[in-house]
Order: structure tokens, then C-alpha cells, then sequence
């Protein structure tokens, strides 16, 4: 059972602006530890999207954003392209599990 | 650039053990946590285990600890797992990640460890 929670899936139409949550707890998101987000498409490594809650490492576009807000954080697609259709993660640290965390995951289809 | 390239995996039988290894190049792997994650068929990411630089301190997802165990050789520029008593929970795609203040920047593209009979 992870200790971060993503709806499964998230859709939107080409040029929309969708929101992916990541409920969490005081031991982690709360806790004040960054939230870090990753994009996956099949058959290959995850690719670090957002990190320290709100920064974009270079070459990520800034269609995408992320915040945090007490125990839950987000990440937001503006401007939503097919290319979008992967499956996103959040990840923390968990001061209680001693250790890292990732979210569940949600799969982002693009109608 | 950094290259992260894992190896080890294949199919071995319940009970078993296996060793897992991350290549590491194009950075000061000496001066870097690094990260275990893992990836069952069709299933969510899954935080294994990190290391710090020094090869010292060490933590383990819950489901881990006492089969597996992480190490480094900073002169080889090498990560491992030790994995033992495998079980077939335990199939699945395993990455090595790079860690950067909590977050992990570099990934490897992964090594397939079936556990089967």
C-alpha cells in the first residue's frame, strides 16, 4: 500500500488543462519533504518531470507545473498534446517508512 | 553524460538469490546517492533502497529488509543488490536512479528479474 495516492486516470481533449493530485500524510508531503514528479511512457525508464514541488529541470516544457498545498501536491498539463499520454508518479520522502515513496500513478489519455 | 546500465537479470527459481549491478559513468559517482526502484509487470513504480555516497548509510522499503542488500564499489563505479530468498513477487523490471537532493535525476533503463518455477 503506497503511502501517496494518484487517481488512475486522468483525460483530457488536445489543448486542455488537466490536474493530477497526490494525497499524502504529516509524514511526508505534510512533513514539509518535496514532492517530485515523473512522466513514463511504455517500455522505458521513468524521466523526472518536476522536483522540489515546483521546478522545471531544462528541456521540460512549461506546459507543465506543479504545486503543493499542505498534504497533497499537484501537477498540472496546460495546452495538453497526444504526446502527453503516459502514466505520471508522484515521489516523497516518508519520514515515518524512513524511506522514499512513490505515488501510485495515473495514466493520462489524451482524447 | 551520465549512463546509468544495470545487468544481472534473468529468470531464476523461487528461493534463489541474485545479484543485480548499475555501471555508472559520465559523472563523480563517488560524490552520489543511488536508488533501487522497481517496476512489476504492469504495476506502479516501487522505492527498494538507497545508498549514500559514502557506502555507509543505507535505507530498505519494508517489503526488503533482511533479504535484500544494497552496496557500492566507488573504484568500480558500480552500484549492487544482493537479493535473496526471491520470490515470485519479486519479478519484476529493477532501475538504478541516481539521487539528487531527494529526487532521482537519472535513471537506467532497467534489467528484468522473473522469479519461476
Amino acid at each position: 500500500q503506497s503511502a501517496l495516492t494518484q487517481p488512475p486516470s486522468v483525460s483530457g481533449a488536445p489543448g486542455q488543462r488537466i490536474t493530477i493530485s497526490c494525497t499524502g500524510s504529516s509524514s511526508n508531503i505534510g512533513g514539509g519533504y518535496d514532492v517530485n514528479w515523473y512522466q513514463q511512457f511504455p517500455g522505458t525508464p521513468p524521466k523526472i518531470l518536476i522536483y522540489g514541488d515546483t521546478n522545471r529541470p531544462s528541456g521540460v516544457p512549461d506546459r507543465f507545473s506543479g504545486s503543493k498545498s499542505g498534504t497533497s501536491a499537484s501537477l498540472a498539463i496546460s495546452g495538453l498534446q497526444t504526446d502527453d499520454e503516459a502514466d505520471y508518479y508522484c515521489q516523497s520522502y516518508d519520514s515515518g517508512l524512513s524511506g522514499y515513496v512513490f505515488g501510485t500513478g495515473t495514466k493520462v489519455t489524451v482524447l | 553524460q551520465v549512463q546509468l546500465v544495470e545487468s544481472g537479470g534473468g529468470v531464476v527459481q523461487p528461493g534463489t538469490s541474485v545479484r543485480l549491478s548499475c555501471a555508472a559513468s559520465g559523472f563523480t559517482f563517488s560524490t552520489y546517492g543511488m536508488h533501487w526502484v522497481r517496476q512489476a509487470p504492469g504495476k506502479g513504480l516501487e522505492w527498494v533502497a538507497v545508498i549514500w555516497y559514502d557506502g555507509i548509510n543505507k535505507d530498505y522499503a519494508d517489503f526488503v529488509k533482511g533479504r535484500f542488500t544494497i552496496s557500492r564499489d566507488n573504484s568500480k563505479d558500480t552500484l549492487y543488490l544482493q537479493m535473496n530468498s526471491l520470490r515470485a513477487e519479486d519479478t519484476a523490471v529493477y532501475y538504478c536512479a541516481r539521487d539528487r537532493q531527494q529526487r532521482l535525476d537519472h535513471w537506467g533503463q532497467g534489467t528484468l528479474l522473473t522469479v519461476s518455477s
